[in-house]
Parts: structure tokens; sequence; C-alpha cells
């Protein structure tokens, strides 16, 4: 089972729409959280952390459900320029620096 | 002020050659980070390093795969006698301190293997 679980998509959603994607992780000692984006053959940039009393950044939203080991990113009103791959991001603890990322869930906005 | 930049861009290697790919980390970052992402798949960690330790390299593969981040320059990804699994892109990244989150990435080198 991978460490950090995410719907690879793709996720096709027309302008305006609100989208969410989940993630799971599997290491309950997992400390760190985080969003990622990365456009095509592009690198990855921090879109966000994620807090466990949830965390708006504009018209997105991360929560994070400890108990049930998944976090959350939702998308308002979105964007043509919101289509890229979001990365899911876990940090195990605050020793190791190692970040794990997800395989990604791709969206695509329509016009 | 100039981000993390990696060279080569691109670069294509026969099976059994060699592959040097650089990385010099943003202004003021000590921390540096190796990353591979294969086709469709994510980023996996391969290594962690800061100025001429290795402080983490449980993601590098046991043979062929090297790296080093000396007291002067950028830091080095050596892949010897290269196989086609190696085609991929390696992204660098670099950060300030050692906790924390946020990762500045390179633009990446993509490897080919022929």
């Amino acid at each position: 089972r991978k460490e950090v679980e995410q719907d690879p998509g793709p996720f096709n959603v027309p302008e305006g729409a609100t989208v969410a994607f989940n993630c799971t992780y599997s290491n309950s000692a997992s400390q760190s959280f985080f969003w990622y984006r990365q456009d095509c053959r592009k690198e990855p940039k921090l879109l966000m952390s994620v807090y466990s009393s949830g965390n708006e950044d504009g018209r997105f939203t991360a929560q994070l459900n400890r108990a049930s080991q998944y976090i959350s990113l939702l998308i308002r009103d979105s964007k043509l320029s919101d289509s890229a791959t979001y990365l899911c991001v876990v940090r195990r603890d605050q020793g190791a620096q190692k970040l794990v990322f997800g395989q990604g869930t791709r969206l695509t906005i329509n016009p | 002020n100039a981000g993390v930049m990696q060279n080569p861009r691109h670069l294509v290697r026969r099976r059994g050659q060699e592959a040097r790919l650089r990385c010099s980390p943003m202004k003021g970052h000590s921390h540096v980070y190796w990353y591979r992402q294969l086709p469709e798949e994510g980023l996996k960690f391969m290594v962690y390093l800061q100025k001429e330790n290795i402080i983490d390299e449980s993601g590098m593969p046991k043979e062929r795969f090297s790296a080093e981040f000396p007291k002067e320059g950028p830091s080095i990804l050596r892949i010897q006698q290269v196989v086609r699994g190696d085609s991929a892109a390696y992204f660098c990244a670099s950060s300030m301190s050692r906790n924390t989150g946020e990762l500045f990435f390179g633009e990446g080198s993509r490897l080919t293997v022929l």
C-alpha cells in the first residue's frame, strides 16, 4: 500500500464549478501535511499547508481528519488557470525531513 | 533572486554511460533534496543532503546512484552505467531550514536513456 494515496483522476469540471480532492495517508505518525501544485512538465510548488483546524486561502480550503487519516482540498469558483496536478504531501515527524508525495490528482477546468 | 537551478535540463545517454545532474540551491539554502518522477507517477524521494553531509539516502538505489553536496559548488546526482529504467525527470529542491514543508524545486533534469 502506498504511504500517500490519491485518486489520479483526471477530473474534468466546467469553469466556475466547485471541486474537491481527497487523499489518505497510512502512517499514523505523520505530523505535517501540505498540498502542492504541479503544472504539466513543470516543477511542483507549495499551494498551502494543511492544519487540523482547517484553513482557507482565497478560493482554496484544506481540511485534515487525523482520525480517518485523510486530507482534503476544496476549490471554489474554479478558474481555467487552476488546471494542474494537485499533489498531497505528508511529513512523518519533526525529525524526518523527507516529504512523501502522493501520485497526484489531475484537474482540468473546461471553459 | 535566482531560484533553484538545475542543469542540464535535458540529457540523453546510451545504456552504460554515466549521467551527472547538477543542482544549485536557492541563495541562503543549505538543505538539498533529490526526487525522481517517472512518467505518470508521483515524486519519489531519493536523498537529502546538507553541505558535505548525506543526511538521508533511504530512497537511493543501492547501486549505481550517488549524490554529493560539496562545500563549494552545486550538488551532484551521479548515475553510473545508466539503464532504460533510469529515464525520468530528476527534481532537485532546497530549503532554508530542516523543519519546513516548503521545498523550492528546480525545473528538473529530464534524463532519457536510449
